[in-house]
């Protein structure tokens, strides 16, 4: 199927520093989107992003997160200051804009250690 | 939260044997999806659900929109079926949103 590329797939960090994930959508896609998986637990919805905007995000999108897709980059997702809490797997998906709701593409994650 | 019920949360079948997954929703959701996550954490997408029934494989799978629920039939389960199941329900907002399930462990033994 179609394939969403992560990097780094782990990533330690001194708690406080910046961080920055990185993500190669579908090349098609349009909406992109991260989520959340905490060890053993279910996948939780961070954001979406359309058309250079961020549509929604959820109360685990904190304000020291931020998203951006600048011109022919990758999608990335950047914590700054990071906390202990933030550990976890991160997850990028797109999808293709059309009619009703969209099929959701994952990457494999990127495993992210805060210290 | 509990707007997405997955049973059982976990499940060991003898290989060669029948299962059934199944997502109970309490939100209004126009399609679902089911994933399985290997041990290595990564995602593979199974099924994309309007209302009614898809197979591919020894897997088939129903969503039924107006008792709110989907389900995944296992059949003659093989090893490489371990790992975990998730239903995921399209809850549209600005843009699309998928609401996971708990998941169910699945154990396929010899």
């Amino acid at each position: 199927g179609p394939k969403v590329l992560q990097i780094p797939s782990h990533q330690i960090i001194d708690m406080g520093q910046m961080v920055t994930l990185n993500c190669d959508p579908v090349s098609n896609h349009l909406y992109f989107y991260w989520y959340k998986q905490i060890l053993g637990q279910q996948m939780e919805f961070l954001v979406n992003f359309y058309n250079g905007k961020v549509m929604e995000k959820s109360k685990l999108f904190k304000d020291q997160f931020s998203v951006e897709r600048p011109d022919g980059s990758y999608f990335t997702l950047k914590i700054q200051p990071t906390a202990l809490e933030d550990s976890a797997v991160y997850f990028c998906a797109s999808s293709f804009p059309g009619q009703g709701a969209l099929e959701v593409f994952f990457g494999k994650g990127t495993r992210l250690t805060v210290v | 939260g509990d707007q997405v019920k997955q049973s059982p949360s976990a499940l060991s079948l003898q290989e060669g044997t029948n299962s059934a997954l199944r997502c109970n929703f309490s939100i209004a959701t126009t399609t679902v999806q089911w994933f399985l996550q290997n041990p290595r954490g990564s995602l593979m997408n199974l099924f994309y659900l309007v209302p009614g029934t898809k197979e591919n494989g020894r897997l088939k799978s129903t969503f039924n929109s107006k008792e709110s629920y989907s389900t995944l039939h296992i059949r003659d389960a093989q090893l490489e079926d371990s790992g975990t199941y998730f239903c995921a329900a399209d809850y549209g907002g600005s843009g699309n949103k998928l609401i996971f399930g708990t998941g169910t462990l699945l154990s396929v033994k010899p």
